[in-house]
Formats: C-alpha cells, structure tokens, sequence
C-alpha cells in the first residue's frame, strides 16, 4: 500500500539548516518526488521536486538516496518566515495515486 | 497563484443545500484535482481528472461529484451538504508531465 510519512513537526533557529525527512514505500522507478510549502490560508506552494541524488534550486536541496525510499529537503540558513507546513508529494504512478504527506510544521525561532 | 482561480472564496451554507465549487485555470495544463484539507490536517484527494473525459475518484469522493466542462474548468458539488464537510478546498493542475502541481488560493465552505 503507497504511504507517505514525515514527522508532524520540527522547531528550529534563525541562521539554522533545517532537514526534513519523508519516507515513502514501494516508490517506482518513474515516480517523481515533490516537495511544498504552505502559510495559513494559502494553497500549497511549490518549492522543489527531485527523481534521484540531489537537486538544488535557489531555495532548498533535496537528496534522494539510492533506494528512494526516503527523500530530505534542505532548507538552508532558515528565516522567521520559512515557518509554514511543509508537505512532500510522490506520485504513485503504478498505483494511479497521488499521496500528500501528513505535512510537517516548521516553527522557526529568533 | 493567479493561474488557477477559485470561486467563491468563502461560503456559509445550511446542511442539505447542494452547492458547487468552481476552479479555472489559464495555465493550459490538462489535470485538474479537487482537495480538501480540515483545520491542522494535511491535503487529501478528493477527485482528480487527467483529460476532459477523464474523471477518477480519489481517497474520500463520498458526498461529492465532479464536472470537467472544458480543459480550463473543473467545478465540485457537494449534492446535499453536511457540516462534517466543513473545510478549506483548494484546486490544482499540472501538465502530468512531472507532477508539479499549482494550486488555486482555496475556497472556505462552512455548512451550519
């Protein structure tokens, strides 16, 4: 059965790295990983998506090991504002499922 | 993001009226979702449509239905509304191609 777990939530300090870790079973081989962030009452926004290894954009890393049972976002040197919920996405495509996270709140400290 | 915009944005109902959600796009992209998140809960799929005649129910599709009226328009009825379907909606797309989905501002539904 496709699952998706992270840890419900993460505190941490300005100037900070922050790791967030998603477990996701029986992924297959052309399945991406998403990552998204979301501030109240806003929808989801995209911050980073990744297939294997590491991608790095502007904003984060992702690293995929080589089983891609689990994947990380990286959030470098994190702000007040990075505080927010933080979901991955892996889209089953051999079971024709999209599977959210159960989102991880980041709460970021002065 | 203003490519996908969701009408209305707010909405107090009475349980048992029908009432539709509905979400356009300008992005060009060929799948359309309908999720609902509960206060301090994570995302769940309420249906999904990967073409205009494509529609899929997804986890918890009970109490709604769905109608794909063009490429850039996918509306959400609830038939006969309850209040345990009081909840934030939010719609998407993605062009499937690596699953990146963009997503509407979200609508609040309140049904008394």
């Amino acid at each position: 059965l496709a699952k998706t777990t992270q840890p419900i939530s993460m505190d941490s300090y300005e100037g900070q790295e922050v790791n967030i870790t998603c477990s996701h079973n029986n992924i297959a081989t052309n399945d991406y990983i998403t990552w998204y962030q979301q501030f109240p009452s806003q929808g989801p926004r995209f911050i980073i998506q990744g297939y294997k290894t590491k991608v790095t954009n502007e904003v984060a890393s992702l690293f995929i090991p080589a089983d891609r049972k689990s994947s990380t976002l990286s959030l470098p040197r994190v702000s007040l504002s990075d505080t927010a919920v933080y979901y991955c996405l892996v889209a089953y495509s051999s079971a024709s499922k999209i599977i959210f996270g159960s989102g991880t709140r980041l709460s970021i400290r002065p | 993001d203003a490519d996908v915009t969701q009408t209305p944005r707010n909405r107090i109902t009475k349980t048992g009226k029908r009432i539709m959600l509905e979400c356009s796009q300008t992005k060009g992209h060929d799948r359309m979702y309908w999720y609902r998140q509960d206060p301090g809960l994570g995302l769940q799929l309420i249906y999904y449509s990967f073409d205009v005649k494509d529609i899929n129910k997804g986890e918890i599709s009970d109490g709604y239905s769905v109608s794909r009226q063009a490429q850039a328009k996918f509306s959400l009825s609830l038939e006969s509304a309850i209040p345990n379907q009081t909840a934030l909606y939010f719609c998407a797309t993605s062009d499937g191609k690596v699953e990146t989905q963009y997503f509407g501002p979200g609508t609040r539904l309140l049904v008394l």
